[in-house]
């Protein structure tokens, strides 16, 4: 597509739910991100993908936050046992191999009672 | 942990006045980023510096990466309205494809 599109834009859950997260990169980018950004704060990375395979996952914050690329194009987040301080912004941003210039979707907007 | 502090955090100004904000680290990054959002979206990416000294102008906005990359300023000359938003800088680390951001500079220009 001719952006990064990210559904839904808008997640509201309940605590302890489980919730999916998408994104459609732009075709042909083969380097995703993710990102989480809580209100006042910048994107705070998640994981970076480079084709289908997880090159960095260090920025999880634990395991209940997963995140697949099964055939190296669209990307799912998955979170299990939703808490209020998942609430936030998830960003998804990709780019082209080496991927110096990323570019965003709009975001998720998660929002756990 | 590598981190990137900006300043100021939030930045109130009227129109037709200059600013600076600024991106520091105590980490030397490959590149260095600037981007701008609005609320409700994500970054748009403004500018890539990969050189220690580099300047680069787009507009009315300056972009200078420091001597030893760890650090950048972003100079706006004349702020209009148009420019209101939350301006984020980014690095990447030597030797690998994660960029971490900073906390961002909110900016308001008051016509």
């Amino acid at each position: 597509g001719a952006g990064v599109s990210q559904t839904p834009s808008n997640k509201v859950t309940e605590k302890g739910k489980y919730v999916e997260l998408r994104c459609d990169p732009i075709s042909g980018h083969t380097a995703l991100y993710w990102y989480r950004q809580s209100l006042g704060q910048g994107p705070e990375f998640l994981i970076y993908f480079q084709g289908t395979g997880a090159a960095d996952d260090s920025g999880l914050p634990n395991d209940r936050f997963f995140a697949v690329r099964p055939e190296g194009s669209v990307s799912t987040l998955k979170i299990q046992r939703t808490e209020r301080g998942d609430s936030a912004v998830y960003l998804c941003a990709t780019g082209s191999s080496g991927a110096n210039v990323l570019t965003f979707g709009a975001g998720s907007r998660l929002t756990v009672l | 942990t590598q981190l990137l502090e900006q300043s100021p955090q939030f930045l109130s100004i009227q129109e037709g006045e200059n600013l600076t904000v600024y991106c520091n680290s105590s980490s030397v990054f490959s590149s260095l980023q600037w981007y701008r959002q609005e609320p409700g979206e994500g970054p748009v990416l403004l500018v890539t510096v990969v050189t220690g000294g580099e300047v680069k102008k787009l507009k009315r906005l300056t972009f200078q990466f420091g001597d030893a990359r760890k650090d950048s300023s972003l100079h706006i000359t004349a702020a209009q309205p148009g420019d209101t938003g939350l301006y984020l800088c980014a690095g990447r680390n030597t030797g690998g494809f994660k960029t971490i951001f900073g906390a961002g500079t909110r900016l308001f220009v008051k016509a």
